[in-house]
Parts: C-alpha cells; structure tokens; sequence
C-alpha cells in the first residue's frame, strides 16, 4: 500500500511569490490533514478535509493560505503571496473514517515539503 | 490553541542507555499518541494511548496515557543508533478533530 505522498519536497521561493503544495493522501482514506512545522517548534495544525469539505481549518495562518480537495482525493495547499514567516516544513496526513474507530486517530504522515521563502 | 510541553528537547545518550521523555498539557486529552520522525521523512505513529493510566508496549518502547488525562511518557529501553530522530508526543481533542503536537524531544544515540 501506497503512502502519503508529498510534491514537491523542497521549494525555494521569494517573497511575493506564490508556491502550490500538493498531498496525495494513502488510498481510501477521507480525513486529509495540514501541518506545519517551523525549525524547533511544534508541529502546528492547519487545516482538516473530510472527503472534499474542510471540516476545521482554524489553524490556517491567514488568508494568503488556500486549501483544496477537489473531488476527495489529493489536495493543494496554495500560498499567495508567500512571506517570510511562511518558511518551514509542511506536512500532510490521512486517516481512515470515524466508522474505523480508534483508527481515525492513527494519522499516517507524508515526507513533508520544506519551503523556503527568502 | 492548546500547548503541549514536551522535555528535555534534547537528549545525547550513550548506546544502551534507557530514555525517558514527557509531555504535559494544561487540557485534558481522549488520546495520547507518540510519534518519530527520522531526518526527511514525516512523523511515523509508534504508540497510540486511549485510556487514562493505559501502558503500551512497541519492542523496547513503552509508554503511559497519564491518570490526569493531562500528561504522558515515553521510555526507550536498551538504546540503539537507529533510534536516532525527533521524537513527537501529540494529543487529541475530546471532540476527535484535533491533534496538538508537542516541541519534540530530539535524540542522539552514540555508539
């Protein structure tokens, strides 16, 4: 079985510029997940999917973030314009559904794409 | 958002030797889990915890879903290089939507 996959896995941008991550998430499951992890910190939520709908994204940064799920399998993450404070690793995870139980707490995490904005 | 402590944030250690780390959180958690993350690579689950006081074992890992609901631990028995990486407790919200992630806790294993 396939794991989550994460494209590409390093950018390096300026500032102003826009970058487009991209997710797959692991077959079949419908819970997709964004995190973001700046060098020493925690690694900080972002947004969640459920299929195609974003079911909690209270943690995006602001509106230069935006999320997408077109048709409940992979996902983009766009940031326009980028800044500086943007830079760290972003990852993504996938879960199966609350119908598997315990399991949807199990979130299997992607290799990240580090971003770099100068 | 919630904040989750996790000590020491670093941790050098002779092959062998056993580890210790801990998180702790001013909330109450449903789940405790504990993650590891080797370099450029994402975090892998090694122990999920589901009930307060629980003790799990992976191989040589062990770890304890605290009686507050409020903290967990994670040991490492018998340390090996491989066990190098960053080491991630993260607890879940009661309403199962959210994971709060601690610092890290970042191990060097020297032979």
């Amino acid at each position: 079985e396939a794991g989550v996959t994460q494209f590409p896995s390093h950018s390096v941008i300026e500032k102003g510029q826009t970058v487009t991550l991209r997710c797959d998430p692991i077959s079949g499951h419908d819970n997709l997940y964004w995190y973001r992890r700046v060098m020493g910190k925690e690694i900080k939520f972002l947004l969640h999917f459920v299929k195609e709908s974003k079911q909690d994204e209270s943690g995006m940064p602001n509106n230069r973030f935006l999320a997408e799920r077109t048709g409940g399998t992979y996902s983009t993450l766009k940031v326009q314009p980028a800044e500086l404070e943007d830079s760290g690793v972003y990852f993504c995870a996938s879960s199966q559904d609350r119908a598997s139980g315990r399991r949807y707490n199990e979130q299997f995490f992607g290799p990240g794409t580090r971003l770099t904005v100068l | 958002g919630q904040q989750l402590n996790q000590s020491p944030q670093s941790m050098f250690i002779q092959e062998g030797e056993d580890v210790s780390m801990n998180c702790t959180s001013s909330s109450i958690f449903n789940t405790w889990l504990w993650y590891k993350q080797d370099p450029g690579e994402g975090p892998v689950l090694l122990i999920a915890l589901y009930k307060a006081g629980e003790l799990t074992s992976n191989g040589r890992l062990t770890a304890q879903f605290g009686i507050t609901r409020k903290d967990s631990f994670l040991n490492i028995s018998a340390s090996i290089p491989s066990d190098v990486g960053i080491y991630f407790c993260a607890g879940v919200s009661n309403t199962g939507n959210q994971f709060y992630f601690g610092t890290g806790t970042s191990l060097t294993v020297i032979p």
